[in-house]
Order: C-alpha cells, then sequence, then structure tokens
C-alpha cells in the first residue's frame, strides 16, 4: 500500500537558518504529493502541492519539488522565522482514492 | 477560516456519557472525513462519506457513530468512550475529483476530547 515516511523531529532551529524536511514515498500509479502545516492549536492546513513529476510546489518561502526518480518531496526555506514553528506533515493523494497518506509529522521549532 | 468549522473545540466528558461532534463545511465541497490525531502516533483516518455515504471505515469501535445528514454537514456521536479515546479529532473536506480520486483536504481546528 501507500506509505509516506520523513525525518524524525523534532528539529530545532535559529532564526534564518536553512531548513530541510526530508520525505519520501511508495505509491502505485501517479499520486498528488502535499505539505500541510499545523500550528499550536490549530488543525492542518495546506501549505503546498504537486500534482506530478518534476512539479515545484511553493508557497510563503517553502518549496517542495515532486521527484518521481528518488521518489521525494522535500520540504525546503531559504531562512526561518520564529512563526515558522509548527509541525509539518508531508501526505500523499493516490489516483482513485478518497484517502490522503500522510507522514508521523515533524515538529519545528524555530528560536529567536 | 478555513471554511470548516468544528463545534465544540473542547470537550470533556466522562465514560458513561453520550455527547456528539459537529462539523459544518461551506465549500462546496462533496466529501467529508473524520481523522483522530494522538500524542506520537500518525494521523488516523476514521471515516470518509462521499455524498454522505460512507465509503471508508478504518476498522474504528463502534463507540464512534458518524452521520451525514448532508454533503455540508457531519456529526460524530460519541457514546461510552475509554480513556485512550482522548485526542484532537479533526474534521475536513475535499472535492472529489475526475477519477474517484481526492483533492487537496481542507480541515477544521479540531475538537479536542478528553475522557475522565
Amino acid at each position: 500500500g501507500d506509505s509516506v515516511t520523513q525525518m524524525e523531529g523534532p528539529v530545532t532551529l535559529s532564526e534564518e537558518a536553512f531548513l530541510t524536511i526530508n520525505c519520501t514515498y511508495t505509491a502505485t500509479g501517479y499520486p498528488s504529493l502535499f505539505w500541510y502545516v499545523q500550528y499550536p492549536g490549530e488543525g492542518l492546513q495546506l501549505l503546498l502541492k504537486a500534482t506530478k513529476a518534476d512539479d515545484k510546489g511553493s508557497n510563503k518561502g517553502f518549496e517542495a519539488t515532486y521527484r518521481k526518480e528518488t521518489t521525494s518531496f522535500h520540504l525546503e526555506k531559504g531562512s526561518v522565522q520564529v512563526s515558522d514553528s509548527a509541525v509539518y506533515f508531508c501526505a500523499l493523494g493516490g489516483a482513485g482514492s478518497y484517502q490522503l497518506t500522510f507522514g508521523k509529522g515533524t515538529k519545528l521549532s524555530v528560536i529567536p | 477560516e478555513t471554511g470548516v468549522t468544528q463545534t465544540p473545540r473542547h470537550l470533556v466528558m466522562g465514560m458513561t456519557n453520550k455527547k456528539s461532534l459537529k462539523c459544518e463545511q461551506h465549500l462546496g465541497h462533496n466529501a467529508m472525513y473524520w481523522y483522530k490525531q494522538s500524542a506520537k502516533k500518525p494521523l488516523e483516518l476514521m471515516f470518509v462519506y462521499n455524498f454522505k455515504e460512507q465509503t471508508e471505515n478504518n476498522s474504528v469501535p463502534s463507540r464512534f457513530s458518524p452521520e451525514c445528514p448532508n454533503s455540508s454537514h457531519l456529526f460524530l456521536h460519541l457514546h461510552t468512550l475509554q480513556p485512550e479515546d482522548s485526542a484532537l479529532y479533526l474534521c475536513a473536506s475535499s472535492r472529489i475529483i475526475a477519477g474517484g480520486g481526492s483533492g487537496e483536504l481542507f480541515f477544521g481546528e479540531g475538537s479536542r476530547l478528553t475522557v475522565l
């Protein structure tokens, strides 16, 4: 079945540091890939997405590229801010399925 | 504001109580979902409704009973819960796309449930 593996947290960075959160997936066919973010006390919000190979999703300074050859969708940001502190979830949506398969989440803490 | 509203935001109940969680979406979506989020565990899909018909039930105990009277409203009825059911319950909605797949999910802020 489909699965998503993302790096274990928590991750602690200083403000303006470079962020990478690794995500790899296993799926049949051509899934869509997503990054969701959950701020403290809130539900999940879509951060960015990519629907086909080599697509790059971007939003709020975050980027991720759909790499079919390495089955990866790593999240990056060049300069993190304290307000980026949250839990980040990688997810995939298989063709023909109503379900999204989520990774376990990576907690990011950014300190001033 | 995601267009998905959940009430109540916080609920404390005893093991013999009956309560319900409510979810409403204002996005014109045709699929709705219940997820359970527990500390240190992956997000667990509980139920999926497509056009009011239940299409997924991931081996959820019968003490959780979903109801979807129309494509905009979703309920989760709770009865004789256990302390280990304490968690954040998240509702989501999506538009079903061609081929039967799901577009992106839009989540509510969740209902934090504590079972004493």
